[in-house]
């Protein structure tokens, strides 16, 4: 089955703890995106990267970091810096980053 | 700024009947639209989506018009099911917006028995 995965489903970290978030995909697509989303809200950009070791801040980088050392993987770090991290994190990827996107079921992290 | 954006934040729709989530977009130069459907606690899904040299397309009970006119979107559900309930986003992307998608805040869609 081809799609998009990420682990875990749900996180619990204690505050002042990096945590890192994992994101894999076998589409084969390029783009690759990191979303936050709190309840009852949209989706806000964090990150996101049109090619492999290539990555750009979204509208809300601050406190967050990413790599994408392979085309299949893009992890993002809740660094604690971040001062409010708890919320639900959604990866999506696409073909090339214009056309639409595939979400992953996305992780629940609680910071307490 | 440039935004999607949608007009109703919350509707409530009989069951049987037909739903019309309405999106309003303000760059002109976006020509590729997108409607997500997002069940609670899960990832969004991809509904349909349309070109801007389009005016309408259909899928499976639903349709999506648009008019470039008053850069309005709409999607349209026949015969809303208790599995329609779930919020919508609307989304808009350009060549020219570096691959950025813009998300709408959602539209809470809930269907009465």
């Amino acid at each position: 089955d081809g799609g998009i995965t990420q682990s875990p489903k749900y996180l619990f970290r204690k505050e002042g703890q990096n945590v890192t978030l994992s994101c894999e995909q076998n589409l084969n697509h390029d783009a690759m995106y990191w979303y936050r989303q709190d309840p009852g809200q949209g989706l806000r950009l964090i990150y996101y990267s049109q090619i492999v070791n290539d990555f750009q801040k979204g509208d809300i980088a601050e406190g967050y970091s990413v790599s994408r050392e392979k085309k299949e993987s893009f992890p993002l770090t809740v660094t604690s810096a971040q001062k409010n991290p708890t919320a639900f994190y959604l990866c999506a990827s696409s073909i090339d980053g214009y056309y639409e996107q595939y979400f992953g079921p996305g992780t629940r992290l609680t910071v307490t | 700024g440039e935004s999607v954006g949608l007009h109703l934040p919350t509707l409530s729709v009989q069951e049987g009947d037909n739903s019309i989530i309405n999106c309003a977009y303000s760059n002109s130069a976006s020509d590729y639209f997108i409607w997500y459907k997002q069940e609670s606690g899960k990832g969004p899904q991809f509904i349909i989506d349309i070109r801007s040299n389009m005016d309408k397309r259909q899928g499976q009970r639903v349709t999506v018009l648009l008019n470039k006119t008053v850069k309005h979107l709409s999607l349209q559900i026949a015969a809303t099911q208790p599995g329609d309930s779930a919020v919508y986003f609307c989304a808009e992307n350009s060549y020219s917006s570096a691959s950025k998608i813009i998300f709408g805040s959602g539209t809470r869609l809930s269907i009465r028995p």
